[in-house]
């Protein structure tokens, strides 16, 4: 069955350092999405991507966050200087259609030190 | 604004039955999901609910009442494989709001 891939599984960095977290959506879907978890708190929503561009972005979702699809496989997240309350879980999203199911990456733990 | 309402946490035994129930506090959005996450996993679909009225697939139902802002997720013969934290959440637009989520522990 496919599904969504993140690499790497964990990064730890610097902060003021940048980072550039990778995903790979299922290959047929359209709607790419960013959310982050801090440990032990809920999931929350970061960007959404369609048609090549940011459709939503949540407050969260300031100038040092960009997003980017470089190829026709890769939807990517920078993070240009990291903060320590930038340390959490990131997880990638995707679907085929409107309206449907979001599939989830694996997620990227974050560590900023 | 935008809130969903969950008990933090919820205890039951193996092989019975438990409800873990959504308020919500929201507008405009298409419908109510339920997601489940292991410790250290993604979140993992398990049921939506797009109109009022209940939901069944296999050992899972979800419920929803947009007139009550209500809903719950019902899982059923309880294994020890369903410890894991349990999420609603709503779909608004292109994006997913979810909830604080509900910790399941179960005994044996």
């Amino acid at each position: 069955e496919p599904e969504v891939t993140q690499t790497p599984s964990h990064q730890v960095t610097q902060m003021g350092q940048e980072v550039i977290l990778r995903c790979v959506p299922i290959s047929n879907h359209l709607y790419f999405y960013w959310y982050r978890q801090i440990l032990g708190q809920k999931v929350e929503f970061l960007v959404s991507f369609y048609n090549n561009e940011i459709s939503e972005k949540s407050e969260i979702f300031d100038d040092q966050f960009s997003v980017e699809r470089p190829d026709g496989s890769n939807f990517t997240l920078k993070i240009r200087s990291t903060k320590l309350e930038d340390s959490a879980m990131y997880f990638c999203a995707s679907h085929g259609h409107a309206q449907e199911t979001q599939y989830f990456g694996p997620g990227t733990r974050l560590l900023v030190l | 604004g935008q809130s969903l309402e969950q008990p933090s946490e919820v205890t039951a035994v193996e092989g019975a039955i438990v409800q873990i129930n959504c308020t919500y506090q929201t507008s405009g959005f298409y419908g109510l999901s339920w997601y489940q996450q292991h410790d250290g996993g993604a979140p993992t679909f398990l049921s939506y609910n797009a109109l009022d009225g209940l939901e069944e697939t296999g050992r899972f139902s979800s419920f929803l009442s947009r007139s009550d802002s209500y809903g719950y997720l019902l899982l059923q013969e309880l294994q020890m494989k369903d410890s894991a934290s349990y999420f609603c959440a709503v779909s608004k637009g292109d994006k997913i709001i979810f909830g604080k989520g509900t910790r399941l522990h179960i005994l044996p």
